[in-house]
């Protein structure tokens, strides 16, 4: 099956400082890709609708300042936190959308940034 | 709004029983999804459901789909230590992104 791929798998830094996490598709591409935040025992929550080439739909209350999400190629999105706050510590899960037939779909789903905010 | 729900979102159960999982969405979509998640793990697909009366098996799962009562099933038989783990519905929304349910934490015991 497709292949979604994340990087960095965790990662730690310090409060105020911005942290990109990037989302790639290995063997296909992807015009759409999506980003889920997960707090600890809770559900995937829809960040963000990232469409390659055009700026990024986001979910109502998510901050697009803050939560800043670049899809620059159909296989590469990027969500970069800035000034980072130990609030934004969370699971971060992108998933992108693939073609499984002409009037089908599926997503797969990366295997997730750790993200921990001191 | 499309609001998703599970039930239980808790489920402890013995070796070899047979269980159900539910999971009811509010609005019309054309396809529900169903992933498995273990501890610290991102998704892992287990079924797409994409119309009414949709069955699917693999293993000891079942999965099915109701589109007139907005209804999907998950079904364990005679279950495993191997298949604890947060199970996860979710139904499209427009744009093509998921609407997740609240998860169902599984833990089988012997």
């Amino acid at each position: 099956g497709a292949v979604v791929s994340q990087h960095p798998s965790r990662v730690i830094c310090k409060s105020g400082t911005s942290v990109k996490i990037e989302c790639r598709s290995l063997d296909f591409q992807a015009t759409t890709m999506f980003w889920y935040r997960q707090f600890p025992k809770q559900s995937l929550m829809l960040m963000a609708t990232s469409n390659e080439g055009s700026k990024a739909t986001y979910e109502q209350g998510v901050e697009k300042d803050k939560f800043l999400i670049n899809h620059a190629s159909l296989t590469l999105s990027t969500l970069t936190v800035t000034s980072a706050h130990p609030e934004d510590s969370s699971f971060y899960i992108c998933s992108a959308r693939a073609r499984l037939t002409t009037t089908t779909d599926t997503q797969y789903f990366g295997p997730g940034t750790r993200l921990t905010v001191l | 709004e499309l609001k998703v729900e599970q039930n239980p979102l808790f489920l402890s159960m013995q070796e070899g029983k047979n269980y159900t999982i539910y999971c009811n969405y509010s609005t019309t979509s054309d396809r529900l999804y169903w992933y498995r998640q273990d501890p610290g793990k991102s998704l892992e697909s287990l079924f797409v459901l994409l119309s009414n009366g949709a069955v699917k098996q693999e293993g000891r799962l079942m999965a099915s789909l109701d589109t007139k009562a907005r209804l999907s099933t998950l079904h364990i038989t005679a279950a495993v230590h191997d298949l604890s783990a947060t199970y996860f519905c979710a139904v499209v929304q427009s744009g093509y992104a998921l609407n997740f349910g609240k998860g169902t934490s599984l833990l089988v015991t012997p």
